[in-house]
């Protein structure tokens, strides 16, 4: 059972340029969400989301973000006219939700850089 | 809003000594709390949850307590070892499904 996949595990970008990131959850998961994280702070929670539905953007900038989870295919994260305070770590994650398993499972993370 | 506080933001231990790293949370509707260890450019990895309807679970060397009256949980890490040294991150499930993180404690073990 592969677990959480994300692709890029680096992006370097120059500003202005977009910046979009995948996330592939575990098998039986439907459940994803896109947390940041800046060098040496905490994972800060952006949105959650159901297969073809956002259930909570409370924590995502409303201008230049934006997240999907299409019927079939990754989950995307997509940032629109980088700027260097983009420049930090975006994990996905992926839980089941049901049957009383609210576990969320890390991917490896995008690196993204933006100069 | 909801949120959730740690402490200590850094902790720093001789091996073979204990960890304690203490959170609280605010939405009282909250029923479950994991805890994350993240190694330096690595993911954060589950090493232990509890569930509301319990006050304490244990396994091996990392136990977690729960008081939900004063909303707040704890990690202890008992014979502390050199590879305990990482960043643990406590966190809360809201009642609206969303998972919020404390801003993690930096432990460090001396050997």
């Amino acid at each position: 059972n592969a677990g959480v996949m994300q692709n890029p595990r680096h992006l370097v970008r120059r500003r202005g340029q977009e910046a979009r990131l995948r996330c592939s959850p575990m098998k039986g998961h439907s459940h994803v969400y896109w947390y940041r994280q800046l060098p040496e702070e905490g994972l800060k929670f952006m949105v959650y989301l159901q297969k073809e539905n956002i259930i909570d953007e409370s924590g995502m900038p409303k201008e230049r973000f934006s997240a999907e989870f299409p019927k079939e295919g990754p989950s995307i994260l997509r940032i629109q006219q980088v700027v260097r305070g983009d420049s930090a770590a975006y994990f996905c994650a992926s839980s089941p939700l049901q049957g009383g398993e609210e576990t969320q499972y890390f991917g490896p993370g995008t690196r993204l850089l933006v100069l | 809003g909801e949120n959730v506080e740690q402490h200590p933001s850094t902790l720093s231990v001789q091996e073979g000594d204990s960890a304690v790293i203490k959170c609280t949370y605010s939405d009282s509707a909250s029923n479950y709390f994991p805890w994350y260890k993240q190694e330096l450019g690595k993911r954060p990895q589950l090493i232990i949850d509890i569930r509301s309807n319990v006050g304490e679970k244990k396994d091996q060397r990392i136990a977690v307590t729960l008081n939900k009256t004063a909303k707040h949980f704890s990690l202890h890490i008992t014979e502390t070892q050199p590879e305990d040294s990482a960043v643990y991150f406590c966190a809360a499930l809201t009642g609206g499904f969303k998972t919020i993180f404390g801003a993690g404690t930096r432990l460090f073990v001396k050997a």
